[in-house]
């Protein structure tokens, strides 16, 4: 157990379903990100929030929108994937922007 | 160019030798260095942080930071079957992003 909970594990959804990805931590940190990792590649960053601000938004599509209510809680909201958006979603937290992250288990999403 | 750059293996030893791994970077502003170790089906789990040049070290496990060749190690002392895994190197500077290599997937043999 990391700190950092990720539901649900394992995902399949339709290209025209709404689904959405929810983190939970429990370390007292002040920063949460999303990334998402896709088989031999390295993991790409989506979205970075400090103190439920976003401050990065990587050049994300808008088929992806995160939402952080508090500093303990965030989701990712998904509607209309493609096929390639499936992949290993992690969530992470660190105290602050520049110290050490800490991972979820991730979501593994299939979009058929 | 890749920011930072992680040969992938696979890498398989014999239990009880010794595990090298490294990452090269080229962002000059990198001095927060980072591996972790991810098992199949989990989430990256952190195995050492290390703040600009050095070494340190914890049980089994060293991480080497060269910032003058851009270069960063980690090693792995008398590797057990439980060590295989992929591990990624991270880096940073003084904000928030993470900088991952691909991952290097090794396989301890019993």
């Amino acid at each position: 157990e990391t700190g950092v909970t990720q539901t649900p594990r394992h995902l399949v959804m339709g290209m025209t379903n709404k689904k959405s990805l929810k983190c939970e931590q429990h370390l007292g940190h002040n920063a949460m990100y999303w990334y998402k990792q896709s088989a031999k590649k390295p993991l790409e960053l989506m979205f970075v929030y400090n103190f439920k601000e976003q401050t990065e938004n990587n050049s994300v599509p808008s088929r992806f929108s995160p939402e952080c209510p508090n500093s303990s809680h965030l989701f990712l909201h998904l509607h209309t994937l493609q096929p390639e958006d499936s992949a290993l979603y992690l969530c992470a937290s660190s105290q602050a922007v520049n110290t050490e992250a800490f991972f979820g288990q991730g979501t593994r999403l299939t979009v058929v | 160019q890749k920011e930072v750059e992680q040969d992938p293996g696979p890498l398989s030893v014999p239990e009880g030798a010794i595990v090298s791994l490294n990452c090269t970077y080229s962002n000059s502003a990198f001095q927060y260095f980072m591996w972790y170790r991810q098992y199949s089906r989990k989430g990256p789990e952190l195995l050492m942080y290390t703040y600009s040049s050095g070494n340190k070290e914890d049980g089994r496990f060293t991480a080497q930071v060269d910032k003058s060749s851009k270069y960063i190690s980690l090693f792995i002392r008398d590797s057990q079957p439980s060590d295989s895994a992929t591990y990624l190197c991270a880096m940073s500077g003084n904000d928030y992003k993470l900088s991952f290599g691909a991952g290097t997937t090794v396989t301890v043999r019993a």
